[in-house]
């Protein structure tokens, strides 16, 4: 099973457009962390949030953690083409991350 | 680019056979995690080693085994391989367990 689940399942959005996504999970966390994938790739690392903080900020990306409710988000703005992915959220310990199923999110030019 | 290599990127296998796919890490990390990502799903954690030794293992079965070199290079092996075991497999790197993880971009593993 898989400790945070993203929603939505799939993102269609024109160039240009903000993209919003989001991930709830199920037990405490120190931490959590947002990835992308590319068509099948490789996970690239975007931002990790700490349990103590509520927003984060990296570039056109802005993460938020709500611990009460058990969720994130995440915020692509102004979107470009590049951004066409897979994203996901990991929790975790210090030796094992957990994955949701992710977001595809697709760009239109 | 992560730093982080496996091969082969892709490949093919039948039902029954023996797989070894390899990662080498990025230049002084210690830590070497394998994680199996079926189509459609997100990454699921199959082991992590560290200094060599095994440091926490995930829900797969005992088919699946690991080594880690002394260069902390890594095999993953994949013994008796079942149709479910298509999947692209992943290894990622770190100094420490709790260190920033860097991923390769992975082996694509097809058993038919």
């Amino acid at each position: 099973s898989q400790q945070g689940e993203e929603d939505p399942q799939a993102l269609s959005i024109q160039e240009g457009e903000n993209a919003t996504m989001n991930c709830s999970y199920k037990t405490s966390i120190n931490n959590l962390q947002w990835y992308r994938q590319n068509s099948g790739r490789g996970l690239v690392h975007l931002i990790l949030i700490r349990s103590n903080e509520r927003e984060k900020h990296s570039g056109r990306l802005r993460v938020t953690l709500d611990t009460s409710k058990k969720s994130s988000s995440l915020l692509i703005t102004a979107s470009r083409a590049a951004d066409t992915a897979s994203y996901f959220c990991a929790t975790g310990s210090d030796y094992k991350l957990s994955f949701g199923a992710g977001t595809t999110v697709t760009v239109r030019a | 680019e992560t730093g982080v290599t496996q091969s082969p990127t892709h490949l093919i296998k039948t039902r029954g056979q023996q797989v070894t796919l390899r990662c080498s890490s990025q230049s002084g990390h210690n830590t070497v995690s394998w994680y199996q990502q079926a189509l459609g799903q997100g990454p699921q954690f199959i082991f992590q080693y560290y200094r060599e030794e095994e440091n926490g293992r995930g829900n797969f079965p005992p088919r699946f085994s690991g080594l880690q070199f002394p260069n902390y290079s890594s095999e993953l092996n994949v013994n008796a391989l079942e149709l479910d075991d298509s999947a692209l497999y992943l290894c990622a790197s770190s100094w420490g367990a709790a260190g920033s993880i860097y991923f390769g971009e992975g082996s694509w593993l097809t058993v038919v």
